[in-house]
């Protein structure tokens, strides 16, 4: 399984822009890389994914280097709602693979 | 429409018991995955039902096994349950990719098992 590499924690102001890094160096042509988000005491929630181009959808939105050796995650406007643990995934069938994710902290 | 929905919420089960935990998938969904998640962890996938047939496995022991209903809700089993099987299990519907990608899963609110 392609691994991921992503920073243990960060910590956004509300109401400004949050860029969630990660790492995929050994990611493959079918990979694809998907971004979920658990906040406390609830399973985990689907965010944005894609292949090669940079993604939009009323969550959040996904920049792929052209490489694709890396990407990040956008929250245009962070809230206290999107404190959470984010995590990168690669996928290339029928399975996620989770790595340890990334604690974001929201400051009011 | 009800999402993704698991019983029972909690459970605390001694070692060397057997546990059983029921999973509801979205409406309309083919497939369910299951996942352990440790506290502090990531979650770590167990396995895949499609059809009522296993489709894929993580490293998990055969004490680990599952079970699909002609309705598509699902079942996950342990047995001779260890203090190490203490985690929230997740499961997670989808539509079967039968392609390069994983389709969304969505994920329900888990069931938190303690193992004394």
């Amino acid at each position: 399984d392609a691994k991921t590499t992503q920073p243990n924690s960060m910590e956004s102001n509300e109401e400004e822009p949050v860029h969630l890094p990660c790492n995929h160096s050994t990611i493959s042509g079918t990979d694809y890389i998907h971004w979920y988000r658990q906040l406390p005491s609830q399973g985990p929630e689907y965010v944005i994914h894609g292949l090669t181009s940079n993604v939009n959808n009323r969550m959040a939105s996904l920049a792929i280097a052209e490489d694709r050796k890396s990407s990040t995650l956008i929250l245009h406007r962070a809230t206290l709602r999107d404190a959470a643990v984010y995590y990168c995934i690669l996928s290339g069938g029928n399975k996620l693979v989770f790595g340890a994710g990334t604690i974001l902290r929201v400051k009011s | 429409d009800a999402g993704v929905t698991q019983s029972p919420t909690h459970l605390i089960k001694t070692r060397g018991q057997q546990v059983t935990l029921r999973c509801s998938p979205k409406s309309g969904h083919d497939t369910v995955s299951w996942y352990q998640q440790a506290l502090g962890q990531g979650p770590q996938f167990i396995f895949q039902y499609y059809e009522e047939e296993e489709r894929q496995r993580g490293n998990f022991p055969d004490r680990f096994s599952g079970h699909q209903f002609p309705n598509y809700s699902s079942e996950l089993n342990v047995n001779a349950l260890l203090l190490g099987d203490s985690a929230l299990y997740l499961c997670a519907s989808s539509f079967f990719a039968r392609g390069g990608n994983t389709d969304t899963q969505y994920f329900g609110p888990g069931t938190r098992l303690t193992v004394l």
